[in-house]
């Protein structure tokens, strides 16, 4: 059974760096076509995805938040941490890590899907 | 960037038949996911490459997807079924979720 909890500070202040860990069981994230993402999503707003990190150490990040994005993997401690610097009060949100599954498809081509998500953490930026 | 535009609401009787929308440019060319999302809960999936169900996801929902909509049907919709969808797709090897759309059984 695939499980992933994240965790992380409540509350940060503008300008800091905030450090989410999702740690996880059930799979490995050395086993080929498997991936751990993160998404967040706003009070009341929608789902919004930042960053993933794949098998193959192959990292990926949302265009308009890669700037302040850092996404790493420790396999033997089943983990994946997301940093994101330079808070400011409209990244207060939930904050999600999310399974990625994959299907093989024609030349060897990986198609990723986010079959099992967190709780979620709840992450409030304010001084 | 890539943008997935649902309509906002979509409403249902008991027992008919949902349809949520999901467009987006040349999105048939992409596969489509689509997630639920009750009040309080986290994303669960419940179609994946277009029309796949997970495991455990009723087969009255179902998938479509082509030209630039994709859709996310639901038969014989229940009470429980009143929930926020996502679609969600592929671009260049990034993640893009839709605007969601929120159904309400009544």
């Amino acid at each position: 059974q695939i499980t992933l909890k994240e965790s992380g500070p409540t509350l940060v202040k503008p300008t800091q760096t905030l450090t989410l860990t999702c740690t996880f069981s059930g799979f490995s994230l050395s086993t080929s076509g498997v991936g751990v993402g993160w998404i967040r999503q706003p009070p009341g707003a929608a789902l919004e995805w930042l960053a993933l990190i794949y098998w193959d150490d192959d990292e990926r990040y949302s265009p308009s938040l890669k700037s302040r994005l850092t996404i790493t993997k420790d396999t033997s401690k089943n983990q994946v941490v997301l940093t994101m610097t330079n808070m400011d009060p409209v990244d207060t949100a939930t904050y999600y890590c999310a399974h990625l599954s994959s299907v093989i498809l024609v030349d060897d081509y990986y198609y990723y899907y986010m079959n099992i998500w967190g709780k979620g953490t709840t992450v409030t930026v304010s001084s | 960037s890539y943008e997935l535009t649902q309509p906002p609401s979509v409403s249902v009787s008991p027992g008919q038949t949902a349809s949520i929308t999901c467009s987006g440019d040349k999105l048939g060319h992409k596969y489509v996911c689509w997630y639920q999302q009750r009040p309080g809960q986290s994303p669960m999936l419940v179609i994946y490459q277009d029309t796949k169900r997970p495991s455990g996801i009723p087969e009255r929902f179902s998938g479509s997807n082509s030209g630039n909509t994709a859709t996310l049907t639901i038969s014989g919709t229940q009470a429980m079924d009143e929930a926020d969808y996502y679609c969600q797709a592929w671009d260049s090897s990034t993640a893009v979720f839709g605007t969601g759309t929120k159904l309400t059984v009544l």
